[in-house]
């Protein structure tokens, strides 16, 4: 099972907004809708937060959210901190025999 | 406040066994309804699940790995363990262990809580 596609790298400045895309395939993005999206940040345990495509859990501040379109899940993150500078991966349900898969990771810069 | 921490050899030969630990404090985890899973992350690559095991005992495994992991638990220790056998440098990784509850995502496949990760390096 290939893992979910992401780009590796985004940027922007302090204040903006950035998305980040998760494209799979119909037996898993496109055909579930058990998205979530992790922020880790090197040396520290990775950090749910999006669940369900678009659903934060408690604490997650509300700039962040999900969508879903098709094979493509996104994750925006609106006024940007530095801070948010971190790796991020989405993950989906892929069914009962592969379960789920992860994508590559976007490296999120914050200039 | 539920803590997950990784431990193990940093150092296995290939073709042995690569084992490791993840012990849980601050709760017990034969309770509730919890899925305990192990993920992995290679050198520059991206995350890969592994595999889970549920509160009740029950496994399941990335069918890629299937053939050379078994995790296990031992609820008098809070505990559960890895197994990776015949291993190569490809399974040269940092390994994360992580939690799942349902009950509080209404999902099996939601990763609540991790531990900081352990590498992992197969080279003779």
């Amino acid at each position: 099972q290939s893992a979910l596609t992401q780009p590796r790298s985004v940027s922007g400045s302090p204040g903006q907004s950035v998305t980040i895309s998760c494209t799979g395939t119909s037996s898993d993005v496109g055909g579930y809708n058990y998205v979530s999206w992790y922020q880790h940040h090197p040396g520290k345990a990775p950090k749910l937060m999006i669940y369900d495509v678009t659903k934060r859990p408690s604490g997650v501040p509300d700039r962040f959210s999900g969508s879903k379109s098709g094979k493509t899940a996104s994750l925006t993150i609106s006024g940007l901190q530095a801070e948010d500078e971190a790796d991020y991966y989405c993950f989906s349900y892929a069914g009962s025999y592969i379960f789920g898969v992860f994508g590559g990771g976007t490296k999120l810069t914050v200039l | 406040q539920v803590q997950l921490q990784e431990s193990g050899p940093g150092l296995v030969k290939p073709s042995q066994t690569l084992s490791l630990t993840c012990t849980v404090s601050g709760g017990s985890i034969s309770s509730g309804s919890y899925y305990w899973s192990w993920i992995r992350q290679p050198a520059g690559k991206g995350l890969e699940w592994i595999g889970r095991i549920y509160t009740s005992g029950s496994t399941n495994y990335n069918p890629s790995l299937k053939s050379r992991v078994t995790i296990s638990a031992d609820t008098s220790k809070n505990q559960f363990s890895l197994k990776l056998i015949s291993v190569t440098a490809a399974d040269t990784a940092v390994y994360y262990c992580a939690r799942v509850d349902p009950v509080l995502f209404g999902s099996n496949w939601y990763f609540d809580l991790w531990g900081r990760g352990t590498l992992v390096t197969v080279s003779s």
